[in-house]
């Protein structure tokens, strides 16, 4: 069975500060990664895709930055965090094989101050 | 509905009740997928709906699609309290990944 697991959990930083979320997949091969941002009380916006490792393709301009380092792993940065980016970040995968169903995993809850 | 700019939808219900949440979207999709998504978690893909379909059932869970609209529909017959939770209605791009574009979203609140 696959496993999605997000860190940290929560994380509680100051306007400025630089942030790194990660995010792996156990149990399958070659997925399709996304990044969500969620306001609280908002619906999910995507910002990042990624079908292969190496390969990152951004959905929308939020001042961040992700990677794909390894086959099961998807990392959210930026130097420089903004009030704004405060909010619920999820990652998500689905099937290189056209599957279309979107996993998501427990996400972080990132708290700018 | 949802999509749009309107902001996050609440329903609230008696418990064994039906309901139906809406929503429409605007561009083309030979996907609609419904998420649940309790507080605090991420969301849970509970029904997926292909355009070829016009409607797909999953236990006390009814979805409708009909792309000459642009809409579906989400039904819970005999709602429960475990029920209770945000509803999203999301469509997709593909082209070697899928893009979601999810909707603002319905609250459904089950009481007692």
């Amino acid at each position: 069975a696959q496993t999605i697991h997000q860190w940290p959990v929560a994380e509680i930083k100051a306007v400025g500060s630089p942030l790194s979320l990660g995010c792996t997949i156990k149990g399958k091969s070659s997925p399709n990664l996304y990044w969500y941002w969620q306001a609280t009380g908002g619906t999910l916006q995507q910002l990042f895709y990624s079908i292969t490792v190496g390969q990152v393709e951004s959905v929308v301009q939020l001042n961040l930055s992700a990677s794909r380092p390894k086959d099961d792993q998807f990392i959210l940065s930026t130097e420089k965090l903004l009030l704004s980016h405060s909010g619920f970040y999820l990652c998500a995968w689905s099937s290189s094989l056209g599957g279309r169903e979107q996993y998501f995993g427990p996400g972080t809850r990132l708290t700018v101050l | 509905s949802q999509w749009g700019e309107e902001n996050l939808q609440a329903l609230s219900i008696q418990e064994g009740e039906d309901v139906t949440m809406n929503c429409s979207y605007k561009t083309y999709t030979t996907v609609v997928h419904w998420y649940r998504q309790d507080s605090g978690r991420g969301p849970a893909l509970i029904i997926l709906i292909r355009s070829n379909e016009r409607e797909k059932r999953s236990g006390r869970l009814r979805a409708t699609l009909d792309t000459s609209s642009q809409s579906s529909s989400l039904s819970i017959t005999a709602a429960q309290c475990e029920d209770t939770a945000v509803y999203f209605c999301a469509t997709d791009e593909t082209g070697g990944a899928d893009r979601l574009t999810f909707g603002k979203g319905t609250q459904l609140i089950i009481q007692p």
